[in-house]
């Protein structure tokens, strides 16, 4: 079935740098949400994007959707200790169910 | 306060043994559901529940058999459970049924079975 795929798996930046990380699908999508998950905590949702190109902007964190609408990418601006944890993309799967990626683990040097 | 609950929080139990989970939003949301994530941080759907209906059943064994009293609540019962049981299991509810809908996800219960 439709798979969502997320790279890189891990990355672990100096507090201040810059962090990415993508999401590719096989098939085009309707959308596409962004879920971070703090350690030891749960999945809280962060954007829907829609619209092909589509890009959004929450303070140092910019998400962007691809023109084919088959990929989609979160960057980190200038990183926080607070940015630390894991950060999920998930796409449609049919009309009902919502397939996460496997997840990008961000660990950040203080 | 709390949107999606779930109790309890941790839940060590032996091989064979049978437990619940229980789940409850006070959102006024539809749709309730139960994802499996384990050690590697990977989230899996197991079902799906619209109204107390069931609409997403994922091949998930059947030891595993969910119950939705009402559209507040979807409860999760594991019959003979096993080593492989072990992971951390989420409930999530949305306003409505589809896959371009925003879920909210509950603090999750620790399953660890020796």
């Amino acid at each position: 079935g439709q798979q969502v795929m997320q790279i890189p798996q891990y990355q672990h930046v100096q507090e201040g740098e810059d962090f990415t990380t993508y999401c590719n699908s096989s098939t085009t999508l309707s959308n596409i949400q962004w879920y971070k998950q703090r350690p030891g905590g749960h999945p809280v949702f962060l954007i829907q994007l829609v619209k092909s190109g589509e890009v959004k902007k929450q303070k140092r964190l910019t998400f962007q959707f691809g023109e084919a609408k088959k990929n989609s990418s979160l960057h980190i601006t200038a990183t926080q200790t607070t940015d630390v944890g894991t950060y999920f993309c998930a796409g449609p799967r049919g009309a009902q169910k919502l397939v996460f990626g496997q997840g990008t683990r961000l660990t950040i040097n203080p | 306060d709390t949107a999606v609950s779930q109790t309890p929080k941790y839940l060590v139990t032996q091989m064979g043994n049978d437990k619940s989970i229980k789940c409850e939003q006070n959102l006024g949301h539809d749709t309730m559901y139960w994802y499996k994530q384990d050690s590697k941080k990977f989230l899996k759907i197991m079902f799906s529940y619209n109204n107390k209906e069931l609409i997403i059943n994922e091949t998930v064994p059947n030891r595993f058999s969910p119950k939705s009293p009402d559209k507040a609540h979807l409860n999760l019962h594991i019959n003979s459970l096993e080593l492989g049981d072990s992971a951390v299991y989420f409930c999530a509810s949305s306003p409505s049924w589809g896959s371009q809908e925003t879920q909210y996800f509950g603090p999750g219960t620790r399953l660890l079975v020796l």
